[in-house]
């Protein structure tokens, strides 16, 4: 089965500083990958995917990431970061061979004045 | 409804009684997930119902946990004999069909067992 290692529980920086919130995937097939976000009190939503085609996938609110299958990896950028962003941000895999999904373990940031 | 929805919002519970969670998913969304979050972690899957296949119980934490779902709607989450462990926020998503799909998340229904 699939799985997601997200490398930082915590991610402290300050406003309108550049972000990356890193992600690695393992699996034996292709896969779907996605990126959400939870902020406080609130329910968990879509932030982007990638499903196939360009690497570079731009989601909401200014956030990108690139899909790199040499590196396994998926990870979150953002060039400037406000307060608001701040939320916990999960990253998930998805693979061809089945419809369930994986979430990493989460990676809080936390965007300081 | 346009979303989600969960039931109850909040449940307290002494250690060893049966509990109940239940989920309305998104009409149409054949796709249905269970998760649970623990006080400051991660999304940990419980199960996964897609259509009329046998679902994917491979993470559920122990034989105390089972759930239903009735054709493509509603889902029941069943915990027996409640442990303090058990105490976290119960999350239903649900999707069409395929692994493409964004998820839709409810807002959860939070367990405290004393």
């Amino acid at each position: 089965a699939q799985s997601v290692t997200q490398l930082d529980s915590q991610v402290p920086v300050f406003e309108e500083a550049p972000v990356e919130l890193r992600c690695n995937y393992s699996s034996s097939v292709s896969v779907y990958l996605f990126w959400y976000v939870q902020y406080p009190n609130q329910g968990l939503q879509l932030l982007l995917k990638y499903l196939s085609g360009s690497t570079l996938v731009k989601g909401i609110n200014g956030f990108e990431a690139e899909f790199n299958k040499s590196q396994t990896s998926f990870h979150l950028r953002k060039p400037s970061v406000h307060i608001s962003d701040t939320a916990e941000y999960f990253c998930a895999v998805s693979d061809l061979n089945n419809n369930d999904m994986r979430f990493g373990a989460g990676t809080r940031l936390t965007v300081k004045p | 409804g346009a979303g989600v929805s969960q039931s109850p919002s909040n449940k307290v519970t002494e250690k060893g009684k049966d509990v109940e969670l239940r989920c309305d998913p998104i009409s149409g969304h054949t796709a249905l997930y269970w998760y649970r979050q623990r006080l400051g972690q991660g999304l940990e899957f419980l199960i996964y119902f897609q259509g009329n296949s046998a679902p994917d119980k491979s993470g559920l934490p122990s034989d105390r946990f089972s759930a239903e779902r009735t054709g493509e709607s509603v889902s029941t989450l069943t915990i027996q004999r409640t442990q303090q462990e058990d105490s976290a926020v119960y999350l239903c998503a649900s999707s069409l069909s395929t692994a493409q799909e964004t998820q839709y998340f409810g807002p959860g229904t939070r367990l405290l067992v004393l």
